[in-house]
């Protein structure tokens, strides 16, 4: 049964710096990882999608990494804004099911 | 090209009474997934549908929880009796492929109804 887990839970940087938000699954049988954010009380918007035979992918100041050996997956966010300021969700798609599993998401706060 | 769309966006029921939730998917999807998010827990796989059929339904409490996909209309999540403890975010979400058909095969989300229950 994958499981995936995000830390830190909550995170508060001041504005400019660059941040790493970490996730780990424990099946590595999977097909893709999938980044996304969550605004209180909206629905989830996708930010990058990583493939099983992906290492990484970027978006503009976003950047998700993908070690399948070790069942990790990182985002890195450049020059973090308050507009960053959010939840942030990863999710495997594993290649026996046909579900993502979510993790609990790091909550993550940028202050002028 | 409209997102997924969900309604109603907002749902207020009184315990015992039925709450049924709708899901259009993306034009050109036909594979559609609900998800449950409980308050401070994370979001829950329920149910994975194609038109006309249930593929996988792992995730579906056992009772009072149903769901359809019919030929024609949207995806309908049914919650029949609710309880308290069904209070929640419910995500649709739709993909143009069967999820493991392709590994880019991106699942895109509704913006969710929020049930609560009186």
């Amino acid at each position: 049964k994958q499981e995936v887990t995000q830390i830190p839970a909550a995170l508060s940087v001041p504005e400019g710096e660059n941040l790493v938000l970490n996730c780990s699954f424990t099946d590595s049988a999977i097909y893709n990882l999938q980044w996304f954010r969550q605004d209180p009380g909206k629905g989830l918007t996708s930010l990058l999608l990583i493939q099983s035979s992906q290492r990484e992918q970027t978006s503009g100041r976003l950047n998700a990494s993908l070690d399948k050996s070790s069942g990790r997956s990182t985002l890195y966010i450049a020059a973090s804004q308050p507009g960053d300021s959010a939840t942030y969700l990863c999710a495997a798609l594993t290649g026996t099911a046909s579900k993502l599993t979510f993790g609990t998401g790091t909550r993550l706060q940028v202050t002028l | 090209n409209a997102g997924v769309m969900q309604n109603p966006r907002h749902l207020v029921r009184r315990r015992g009474q039925e709450a049924r939730l709708r899901c259009s998917p993306m034009k050109g999807h036909s594979h559609v997934y609900w998800y449950r998010q409980l308050p401070e827990e994370g979001l829950k796989f329920m149910v994975y549908l194609q038109k006309e059929n249930i593929i996988d339904e792992s995730g579906m409490p056992k009772e009072r929880f149903s769901a359809e996909f019919p030929k024609e209309g949207p995806s309908i999540l049914r919650i029949q009796q609710v309880v308290r403890g069904d209070s929640a975010a419910y995500f649709c979400a739709s993909s143009p492929l069967p999820p493991q058909r392709q590994a880019g095969n991106e699942q895109f989300f509704g913006p969710g109804t929020r049930l609560t229950v009186l």
